[in-house]
């Protein structure tokens, strides 16, 4: 079946550090990617995502590469600022029709 | 302003009660789904429905029921069958065959 496997966190970084958040995927087919972030006390909101192979997701600085030879979606940003402090999540929309989470990387970034 | 709204926020249950947890959209979307996020896990899905008056169920519908009278509502059910209710959930919707998701708030339930 689907998996997604995130690196565990949490992650802690000080303002305008470079980000990386590992993301993994087993799937069949060609499954579409996300990247969701949840906010302390509330849903999710869609971050970026990418439909195909090498197709780069970005919003908001955040950015991440298709890699299907490598099954990866890792997310990155430049320079992190205390506002993106969040738990992140990695999904994948694979053939069975269903979206698959992984278990959300905390991250902290401090001032 | 378009969007997904549920209710309550907080939700206490009493041992062998019933609580139903509302979620509303106004987007227009087709499809309808729950969630359940425990800490330090992903998200497990409940239910999902994708046309009035049709769902199917999820990874872990045991304890749950749900309905959809209607497009813009898809209540979810935790009945007294569900032994460890105690979860943050998750509502979302999404058009065509449900790739991209957008979600509400949340509801956390607790047990008294």
């Amino acid at each position: 079946g689907n998996s997604v496997t995130q690196m565990e966190g949490p992650v802690t970084l000080s303002e305008e550090a470079f980000l990386t958040i590992n993301c993994t995927y087993t799937a069949t087919g060609y499954p579409s990617l996300f990247w969701y972030v949840q906010y302390p006390g509330e849903g999710l909101q869609l971050l970026l995502k990418a439909t195909k192979a090498d197709d780069k997701g970005s919003n908001k600085g955040f950015e991440a590469t298709y890699r299907k030879e490598t099954t990866s979606f890792h997310l990155e940003k430049g320079s992190v600022q205390v506002s993106d402090s969040a738990v992140y999540f990695c999904a994948l929309w694979g053939s069975n029709y269903k979206l698959t989470f992984g278990k959300g990387t905390l991250l902290t970034v401090n001032p | 302003d378009g969007g997904i709204t549920q209710s309550p926020k907080y939700l206490f249950r009493k041992e062998g009660q019933n609580v139903t947890l509302s979620c509303e959209q106004n987007l227009n979307h087709d499809a309808m789904y729950w969630y359940r996020q425990d800490p330090g896990q992903g998200l497990r899905l409940i239910y999902y429905s994708q046309i009035v008056n049709d769902f199917q169920k999820g990874d872990i519908a045991e304890g749950y029921s749900v309905s959809r009278e209607k497009k813009e509502s898809f209540p979810l059910t935790v009945t007294s069958a569900q032994k460890n209710p105690t979860a943050f959930y998750l509502c979302a919707s999404s058009n065509g065959q449900g790739e991209t998701q957008y979600f509400g708030p949340g509801t956390r339930l607790l047990v008294l």
